[in-house]
């Protein structure tokens, strides 16, 4: 089972920032906060990830609870192509359990112009 | 980043029949990768992991002989659908994970079983 809890969707005006909520109350010390986006009918697409400091990259900002039991998937300026489903998944980078993406519901988020 | 790619991207066949879907990595070598599949409207299934050269770890309730993982290189997995049934139609997705531990995922093959 996934073990975050998602919004199931979220609407956002173009060019305005898109925050997206994950909770990961459970998540275990070695356990990083992974984010993907799928668009319809695609491959997901890795966007960000991190263990417990916040995170930049061009694509979005990833800001983790000092506690680590949740976090927020930050694009600043959404654009209509950032219409997807937004997955939040912790992971153990390797080890035993092989780096297994268990992927929940997400969250649709739908760019309004 | 690094590039998965997937072949056929669609495919339709009868059903009764077996379908191959092969998952390369393009510019890396993949020491592990993994299969997923999608129902429409709903998230991700994980139906198993392979690494190269071993038997694929299948996850609970998907039947191995059913679906055929082979990891022969380490650019190269493949995902047999034997006999197929329309209720094996779904988007089959694979990824692949290399030494830098981050999985990198195929653009995924619909799979039509009439």
């Amino acid at each position: 089972d996934a073990k975050t809890t998602q919004p199931p969707s979220m609407d956002c005006a173009e060019g305005r920032a898109a925050n997206l909520p994950c909770n990961h109350s459970t998540i275990s010390g070695n356990e990083y906060v992974y984010w993907y986006r799928q668009i319809h009918s695609q491959g997901p697409q890795y966007i960000i990830h991190g263990l417990k400091n916040n995170e930049t990259n061009e694509m979005a900002s990833l800001i983790i609870t000092e506690d680590r039991k949740s976090s927020t998937l930050i694009l600043p300026h959404a654009t209509l192509r950032d219409t997807a489903v937004y997955y939040c998944i912790v992971r153990v980078a390797g080890g035993n359990q092989g780096g297994k993406l268990i992927f929940g519901q997400g969250t649709e988020l739908s760019v309004k112009p | 980043g690094a590039v998965v790619s997937q072949h056929p991207s669609r495919v339709i066949c009868k059903s009764g029949t077996s379908v191959k879907i092969e998952c390369r990595s393009l510019d890396f070598q993949a020491t592990t990768m993994f299969w997923y599949r999608q129902f429409p409207k709903q998230s991700l299934m994980l139906m198993a992991t392979s690494n190269e050269g071993s038997k694929a770890t299948y996850e609970q309730g998907v039947e191995k002989d059913k679906f055929l993982i082979n990891h022969a290189s380490l650019t190269l997995s493949t995902l047999t659908v034997t006999s197929a049934h329309p209720e094996d139609s779904s988007f089959y997705i694979c990824s692949a994970m290399g030494l830098s531990n981050e999985q990198f995922f195929g653009p995924g093959t619909r799979l039509t079983v009439l």
